[in-house]
């Protein structure tokens, strides 16, 4: 089945460790969203790419980057958490940047201690 | 700034109800309307989604759109405990902008058996 995946499911890390979160997907989307969610709040979107095209939205910090090496994968790179990063990291994919519908992926929960 | 409101609930609905969520938008040239279920601890799920004014019907769910009055809303008819999670409407807005889902904050939904 064509899908999204979150790898790893858990991830905890230490404060100002980096960690890299990973997405892939085999629905062939053009486009791939990182969201950051936390408890009893609406995803936010840190950035997005379409295609090769990276997009960042305004109000992200520095300390997020991301990468996308090819079509199907997609990493969240955290250069130094800290406590209030701690959240569900949510990858998504749209056929297109038009009306097209978003898929989320299992999300990442993460921890920093 | 654009915004979705839903009322946060929870609302509360004995089996075999009619669930009704609902949603406000503020940006009057918003294209697309989703709705996503995401249950405790788990990454959203699309239900349903919605283009044009009026109604739209998939299995238990109706997703009805006035663009007029910058309303949608999710029916559930037949409400099963299984429908117990929050519901997240998001909005495809228009403009620069056209790319990105705007998230409500969800309606948390419980179905009383």
């Amino acid at each position: 089945d064509a899908m999204v995946i979150q790898n790893p499911r858990y991830q905890v890390t230490q404060f100002g460790k980096p960690v890299t979160l990973s997405c892939s997907q085999t629905l062939n989307h053009n486009v791939m969203y990182w969201y950051q969610q936390k408890s009893s709040q609406a995803p936010k979107l840190l950035f997005h790419y379409y295609d090769k095209d990276f997009n960042n939205e305004a109000d992200t910090p520095d300390n997020f980057q991301s990468r996308r090496p090819n079509t199907s994968f997609c990493f969240l790179d955290i250069r130094s958490p800290g406590l209030g990063d701690a959240a569900m990291y949510l990858c998504a994919t749209s056929r297109d940047r038009g009306t097209y519908e978003q898929y989320f992926g299992p999300g990442t929960r993460l921890t920093v201690t | 700034q654009k915004e979705v409101e839903q009322n946060s609930g929870p609302l509360s609905v004995p089996e075999g109800a009619i669930a009704s969520l609902n949603c406000t938008y503020s940006d009057r040239g918003s294209q697309s309307f989703f709705w996503y279920r995401q249950y405790s601890g788990k990454s959203p799920e699309l239900i349903m989604f919605i283009y044009s004014n009026g109604d739209k019907e998939d299995g238990r769910f109706t997703a009805q759109l006035n663009k007029a009055s910058q309303y949608v809303s999710l029916l559930i008819r037949d409400s099963q405990p299984s429908d117990s999670a929050t519901y997240l409407c998001a909005v495809r807005g228009s403009g620069a902008g056209s790319y990105q889902l705007t998230f409500g904050k969800g309606t948390k939904l419980s179905v009383i058996p």
